[in-house]
């Protein structure tokens, strides 16, 4: 069972920042949270992931609350292209397979 | 940039049919996986293998089989195919950090 829980859908106008949060209250000590995201009929796709730290790379940033209990990935200047639905999952690194919920449908506005 | 293929974007195939499903990956990854991914089910993990001729069963391996011969290549099969197999299949391969996911292969059995 997946251990997040995201809200299913979000809207964004495109040009502002789109932030999707993620809920994982039982994380323990040892496990990153990883975000990835799934544009219609492709594979998905890495963006980024935390331990404790907040994080940024050329796709987002991720922002880890204190008692890493919550995340928000933020996509600074959202475009159309980042329409697509976004999962949150919580394993240890290296773990042998991700457990991917349900995820939140981004949907970037013209 | 890494790259995993499969061989077919979609496929079409009768009921009973034996199915082959090939993904093959160029980062010379030890791990690779084969999900599938249906409406409201998410993700599910059918097989996995963490190195050439090891495999280990996901959350869902009736009805599949697989093949890992080679480090880069890992086969999905489909012994006896029936409606309910119906699906998109998704390769990925893994390093520490991150998973990477094939373009996927829908799968229609009739």
């Amino acid at each position: 069972d997946a251990k997040t829980t995201q809200p299913p859908s979000m809207d964004c106008a495109e040009g502002r920042a789109a932030n999707l949060p993620c809920n994982h209250s039982t994380i323990s000590g040892n496990e990153y949270v990883y975000w990835y995201r799934q544009i219609h009929s492709q594979g998905p796709q890495y963006i980024i992931h935390g331990l404790k730290n907040n994080e940024t790379n050329e796709m987002a940033s991720l922002i880890i609350t204190e008692d890493r209990k919550s995340s928000t990935l933020i996509l600074p200047h959202a475009t159309l292209r980042d329409t697509a639905v976004y999962y949150c999952i919580v394993e240890v690194q290296g773990a042998q397979k991700l457990v991917f919920g349900q995820g939140t449908r981004l949907t970037i506005n013209p | 940039d890494v790259k995993v293929t499969q061989s077919s974007r979609y496929l079409v195939k009768r009921t009973g049919e034996k199915v082959f499903l090939e993904c093959v990956q160029d980062m010379d990854h030890e791990n690779m996986f084969w999900y599938r991914q249906d409406p409201g089910l998410g993700l599910r993990l059918i097989y996995f293998s963490y190195d050439v001729k090891m495999k280990e069963k996901g959350d869902i391996p009736e009805g599949y089989s697989v093949s890992r011969e080679k480090k880069e290549r890992f086969s999905l099969i489909l012994e006896s195919a029936s409606t309910n197999q119906t699906s998109m299949y998704l390769c990925a391969s893994r390093e520490i950090v991150r998973q990477y996911f094939g373009p996927g292969t829908r799968l229609t059995v009739l």
